[in-house]
């Protein structure tokens, strides 16, 4: 594997189901970032951690929870989501240097019914 | 607060064409840095360029270069011989601060390119 990758790249849940989004990447990296992609609208950023340590939460509800075991892996716990929740949510990285690119994942596409 | 508007929701260019796609921007910081995002059809986000606010010379990569003007707080793309693999989804984002990792995008500007 390379790069960034995402786990799973579909997932359709209740709303009182819980489940993890998995994002792992192979670069070496010292950042990992949560994005949320809706539809016609902006990026929104999550959450950010540098080296395992989360620096930024842009005032996102706590039916999301993120977890940084290391710097290679990243989870985002979810649980008691809304519709409204429904998203491409994205993953990336960075060497956590200055202005360093963001190489990001695929994505999942989460579905809440 | 940091703001980033891309005006135009869809372009289109014909093929070997040069087409311009707009971004501006407000930031009440003094470095920070500007990039643009490359989104294809179901595929990874990729960079497709950057400059750092404190540089005046225009970042230039290939076929892609950009007109960054601070004072009017402008950063537009110029995609030049346009090609059938440039179609996508293209944000604009600014990263405030010196440290440049939190990104706030634009909402997007769909490229179509037609042969």
């Amino acid at each position: 594997e390379t790069g960034v990758t995402q786990t799973p790249r579909h997932l359709v849940m209740g709303m009182t189901n819980k489940k993890s989004l998995k994002c792992e990447q192979h670069l070496g990296h010292n950042a990992m970032y949560w994005y949320k992609q809706s539809a016609k609208k902006p990026l929104e950023l999550m959450f950010v951690y540098n080296f395992k340590e989360q620096t930024e939460n842009n005032s996102v509800p706590s039916r999301f929870s993120p977890e940084c075991p290391n710097s290679s892996h990243l989870f985002l716990h979810l649980h008691t989501l809304q519709p409204e929740d429904s998203a491409l949510y994205l993953c990336a990285s960075s060497s956590g240097e200055g202005a360093a690119e963001q190489f990001f994942g695929p994505g999942t596409r989460l579905t809440v019914l | 607060a940091q703001t980033v508007t891309q005006s135009q929701p869809e372009m289109s260019v014909q093929e070997a064409e040069t087409v311009t796609l707009s971004c501006t921007y407000d930031t009440s910081e003094s470095d920070y840095y500007l990039f643009w995002y490359k989104q294809p059809p179901s595929r990874q986000m990729i960079l497709v360029i950057r400059q750092e606010a404190y540089k005046q010379q225009n970042a230039t990569e290939n076929r892609f270069s950009v007109n960054f003007q601070k004072a009017a707080k402008s950063f537009s793309l110029k995609i030049s011989d346009s090609q059938l693999g440039d179609a996508a989804m293209y944000f604009c984002a600014l990263s405030p601060g010196e440290y440049g990792n939190k990104l706030v995008f634009g909402a997007g500007t769909i490229l179509r390119v037609k042969s």
